[in-house]
């Protein structure tokens, strides 16, 4: 059972677009959702985190949006850049995120130049 | 503030061995976690360890054992290593203290062959 899905799986972008990723998760008891940048070859990098009690976030170029009603939530990249090509993994976690992550599968994202 | 090292950084090994991967987990930090990463896939979270107890386990055999210190750091041993277990494995830093924020090494590249 996944518990966190994650779509899409592979995304191209321009440089200078935008880049949307979503994720979509089943337990209602999860309240803490960060999303990770992983190069190859490294460990996640924790980009941005979001707790149900607000529908946007943002820092910087990165912004999640998120749905309670839905049990949505989403990560934008504004003006991508070439650096910004990665994997990105949503993830969801209980008791305001002291427990387990749960991750979404992954989307690879290139910005082409 | 030191981050947190994950020794070795690749590993080679024969099925039916035995393997331990040790982590030194973010200053100020008091809770370790063990996650592994098949290839394209995200991180499985194998069991996490607050002030040396563990706190939590995932669906990971029990082959899969681990021990957390005094000083914070942690390893993770796997007995009668499987093909399958051939995986980035991924410890996690965090502190239940002040935030739940999970901080990444950058992981051990276990071959079983």
């Amino acid at each position: 059972q996944q518990q966190v899905k994650q779509s899409p799986q592979s995304l191209i972008v321009q440089k200078g677009g935008i880049s949307i990723i979503n994720c979509a998760y089943e337990n209602t008891a999860f309240d803490y959702f960060p999303w990770y940048q992983q190069f190859p070859g490294k460990g996640p990098a924790l980009l941005i985190a979001i707790r149900p009690d607000v529908s946007e976030k943002k820092e910087g170029r990165f912004t999640i949006s998120f749905n309670k009603s839905a049990k949505q939530f989403s990560l934008h990249i504004m003006d991508s850049q070439p650096g910004d090509s990665a994997t990105y993994f949503c993830a969801a976690s209980k008791q305001g995120g002291s427990e387990k992550l749960v991750f979404g599968k992954g989307t690879k994202l290139t910005v082409n130049p | 503030e030191t981050g947190v090292t994950q020794s070795p950084t690749h590993l080679i090994k024969t099925r039916g061995q035995q393997v331990t991967l040790r982590c030194s987990s973010q200053s100020g930090h008091n809770t370790v976690s063990w996650y592994q990463q098949a290839l394209g896939q995200g991180p499985q979270f194998i069991f996490q360890y607050y002030r040396e107890e563990e706190n939590g386990r995932g669906n990971f055999p029990p082959r899969f054992s681990g021990l957390q210190f005094p000083n914070y750091s942690s390893e993770l041993n796997v007995n009668a290593l499987e093909l399958d277990d051939s995986a980035l494995y991924l410890c996690a830093s965090s502190s239940r203290d002040y935030s739940y924020e999970q901080y990444f090494g950058p992981g051990t590249r276990l071959t079983v062959t």
